[in-house]
C-alpha cells in the first residue's frame, strides 16, 4: 500500500463538467500539495496546504479550486476546464516544510479534457 | 522563479556501463537540493536531500555530489541495470519552503 494514495488514477471529462480528484496520506504528515506535470514542461507546483490551510496558491486559475478538510485529505475541484488544461495531476505530502525533508508522491491522475 | 537545468535530456546506456548527469541551478537562497527518480506510471521517488556544500550521498549503486557555491549536482549510476531506466529528477528549495522546484529531468534507458 503505498502511502499517498489518489483516485481516480484517469479522468476524461468534459469543458463545461465539474470532477474532482481525491488525495488521501497514511504517513501523518501535515503538509500536502498539488502538483501538475504538462507534456515537456517540468513538475509545477499548484497549491500547498499546511494543517488544513492554503500556504501557496502559484497563480493557479480559479477553475481549479483546492480543498484541504484535515490533514490527511486534499481534494483538487474541477469547473469549466480547458484542453491545455490535461495532465498529469500528482498530490504529494512532507512533514512540515520540505527544505531538508522528504515530499512523497501520489502515483497521480491522467486528466484528459475533451 | 528558479531556473533548474537538467542534462542530458535523455540518455540511452548499455547495461553494466556507468553513467553520470548534471543538476544546475542557482546558488543563491539555497537550502537543499532533493534528487527524484520516477519511473513510469509509478511515484516519483526520494533519492536523495542533499545540504551541505561537498555532500555526498550513496544508496546502492547510485550516488550523488553537491557543489552549492557553483549551483550544481552531479548522479551517478555504477553498472547501470535495466531496472534503472526512469527519469531523474532534481529539485532546490530555499530554507523554511514549501516549495520544490524541479527541472525537467534525465530520462535514462538503459538496454539489456
Amino acid at each position: 500500500e503505498t502511502g499517498v494514495t489518489q483516485t481516480p488514477r484517469h479522468l476524461v471529462m468534459g469543458m463545461t463538467n465539474k470532477k474532482s480528484l481525491k488525495c488521501e496520506q497514511h504517513l501523518g504528515h501535515n503538509a500536502m500539495y498539488w502538483y501538475k506535470q504538462s507534456a515537456k514542461k517540468p513538475l509545477e507546483l499548484m497549491f500547498v496546504y499546511n494543517f488544513k490551510e492554503q500556504t501557496e496558491n502559484n497563480s493557479v486559475p480559479s477553475r481549479f479550486s483546492p480543498e484541504c478538510p484535515n490533514s490527511s485529505h486534499l481534494f483538487l475541484h474541477l469547473h469549466t476546464l480547458q484542453p491545455e488544461d490535461s495532465a498529469l495531476y500528482l498530490c504529494a505530502s512532507s512533514q512540515d516544510r520540505i527544505s531538508g525533508n522528504t515530499i512523497y508522491f501520489g502515483e497521480g491522475s491522467w486528466l484528459t479534457v475533451v | 522563479i528558479l531556473n533548474v537545468e537538467q542534462s542530458p535530456q535523455s540518455l540511452h546506456v548499455q547495461e553494466g556501463d556507468s553513467t553520470n548527469f548534471t543538476c544546475s541551478f542557482p546558488s543563491s537562497n539555497f537550502y537543499a537540493l532533493h534528487w527524484y527518480r520516477w519511473e513510469t506510471a509509478k511515484s516519483p521517488e526520494a533519492l536523495f536531500v542533499m545540504t551541505l556544500n561537498g555532500d555526498e550521498k550513496k544508496k546502492g549503486r547510485i550516488s550523488a555530489t553537491l557543489n552549492t557555491k557553483e549551483g550544481y549536482s552531479y548522479l551517478y549510476i555504477k553498472g547501470s541495470q535495466p531496472e534503472d531506466s526512469a527519469t531523474y529528477l532534481c529539485a532546490p528549495t530555499g530554507a523554511g519552503s514549501y516549495q520544490l522546484t524541479f527541472g525537467k529531468g534525465t530520462k535514462l534507458s538503459v538496454i539489456p
